[in-house]
């Protein structure tokens, strides 16, 4: 069964400060996997989307690495400002046939950003 | 360029009834993906259209459909509503085609946010 597991559920930092998410994944077969940042009440707005053959992207202060060997990737927040403050869902996208894609979700990390 | 427009974004139903869900992509966009997120489930995955064909569909009775219209607009029908069907429904879009395109973007919008009582 495809699974994608964050950590941790929840993480509260000072601003100024660099913090780092967690993402864990069994999906097969893997196509990308993409970051999300979502207010509250609205809908996730993408950091980053990785494939296979890469390990590091970066978004402004926010970069994410992937290593497809262990299944692993993390998002790092460099500086956090207090306007970081949301959930962080890491999404993969895995292909299920036919030239089509599903994404699983991960429940994400919820980052308080605390002045 | 328009983003991804989701009506109504609040409504409030009772036990029983139907409601009917609507998403207009972004321009050009064939494909359009249903999601619901619940603060326990995280979000989950409803169906995809594309060109008007359900084209994956995820764990979801039967009582949750969906269909796309010619433009692309979709709409999303949950019939017998049930108290656990309180969520975010979220719909994203984006133009994915052959395998090759795989990674393009997935654009979400507001959602709708459904209260069963």
């Amino acid at each position: 069964k495809n699974q994608v597991e964050q950590s941790p559920q929840s993480l509260i930092i000072l601003e100024g400060k660099n913090c780092t998410l967690q993402c864990n994944y069994t999906v097969s077969p893997f196509s990308n996997l993409r970051w999300y940042k979502q207010d509250t009440g609205r809908g996730p707005v993408s950091l980053t989307i990785m494939t296979f053959s890469e390990n590091t992207k970066s978004n402004g202060r926010y970069t994410a690495t992937l290593d497809a060997d262990t299944k692993q990737s993390s998002l790092h927040i460099t500086a956090s400002q207090l306007s970081d403050s949301a959930s962080y869902i890491c999404v993969v996208s895995g292909y299920s046939g036919a030239g089509s894609y599903q994404l699983t979700f991960g429940k994400g990390t919820k980052l308080s950003v605390i002045p | 360029k328009a983003g991804v427009t989701q009506t109504p974004r609040y409504l409030i139903k009772t036990r029983g009834q139907q409601v009917t869900l609507s998403c207009s992509p972004i321009s050009g966009h064939r494909s359009v993906s249903w999601y619901q997120q619940t603060p326990g489930q995280g979000l989950q995955f409803l169906f995809e259209y594309f060109s008007e064909t359900q084209r994956n569909k995820g764990n979801f009775p039967g009582r949750f459909s969906g269909r796309q219209f010619s433009n692309s607009r979709s709409e999303m029908n949950v019939s017998t509503l049930e108290l656990g069907d309180s969520a975010l429904y979220l719909c994203a879009s984006s133009q994915t085609g052959p395998r090759h395109l795989s990674n393009t973007e997935a654009f979400f919008g507001q959602g709708t946010r459904l209260t069963v009582v």
